[in-house]
């Protein structure tokens, strides 16, 4: 099975814009979680879906959402950036009934 | 709150044994992580506990005291590719998501030849 895939790998904005990432899950797999990765702060979580829903939300603003579509594939939004939104963003997912999460290759953004 | 500890880096020898430590303090437990992320990767899944004891599987073995909130990842027979940062994660039900997982800030192995 192909593994987790996260598109772009690289994004590079300036402040003030909006991103939007993609994730796309193992087949099979419906449940993604969102995670943001810095060096000061490690990785924290950012939200989760399953069958389209958002089941929970990390200490983010409102500045980053997300969704889930049909096909379980995610996207995670970002609008008017800060220069602290570099980070690497991961993406995980997770067969239903199972612990393990399985993490994509990650978006490196960086925020000029 | 939750606060997850581990050591911030540890250097091991090449064929060596090395224990890397996590201890944890959550609202909630319901299981324990370990994920190894080499630089510039994605972190890959290694071990989960969620009862007390020791798992093995291969060259890496974990351990978990749940009442100690305390648990290490085992590396034996060390090679220079398990030079990487190991992550300990906790799952908290308590967080509402039956997926979130805590992450500690991440142990770097260093091994030299």
């Amino acid at each position: 099975k192909a593994g987790v895939t996260q598109t772009p790998r690289y994004l590079i904005k300036t402040r003030g814009q909006q991103v939007t990432l993609s994730c796309s899950p193992i087949s099979g797999h419906r449940s993604v979680s969102w995670y943001q990765q810095t060096p000061g702060q490690g990785l924290q979580f950012l939200f989760e879906y399953f069958s389209e829903t958002q089941r929970n939300k990390g200490n983010f603003p409102g500045r980053f959402s997300g969704r889930q579509f049909s096909n379980s594939r995610s996207e995670m939004n970002v609008s008017t950036l800060e220069l602290g939104d570099s980070a690497l963003y991961l993406c995980a997912s997770s067969p239903v009934g199972a612990e393990t999460q399985y993490f994509g290759p990650g978006t490196r953004l960086l925020v000029l | 709150g939750q606060n997850i500890d581990q050591p911030t880096e540890m250097t091991a020898t090449e064929g060596a044994i090395v224990q890397i430590n996590c201890t944890y303090q959550t609202s909630g437990f319901n299981g324990l992580f370990w994920y190894q992320q080499h630089a510039g990767e994605a972190p890959t899944f290694l071990s989960y506990n969620v009862l007390d004891g020791l798992e093995e599987k291969g060259r890496f073995s974990s351990f978990l005291s749940r009442s100690k909130g305390y648990s290490y990842l085992l590396l034996k027979e060390l090679q220079m590719k398990d030079s990487a940062s190991y992550l300990c994660a906790v799952r908290d039900p308590s967080s509402g998501s039956a997926r979130q997982l805590t992450f500690g800030s991440g142990t770097q192995l260093t091994v030299l030849p």
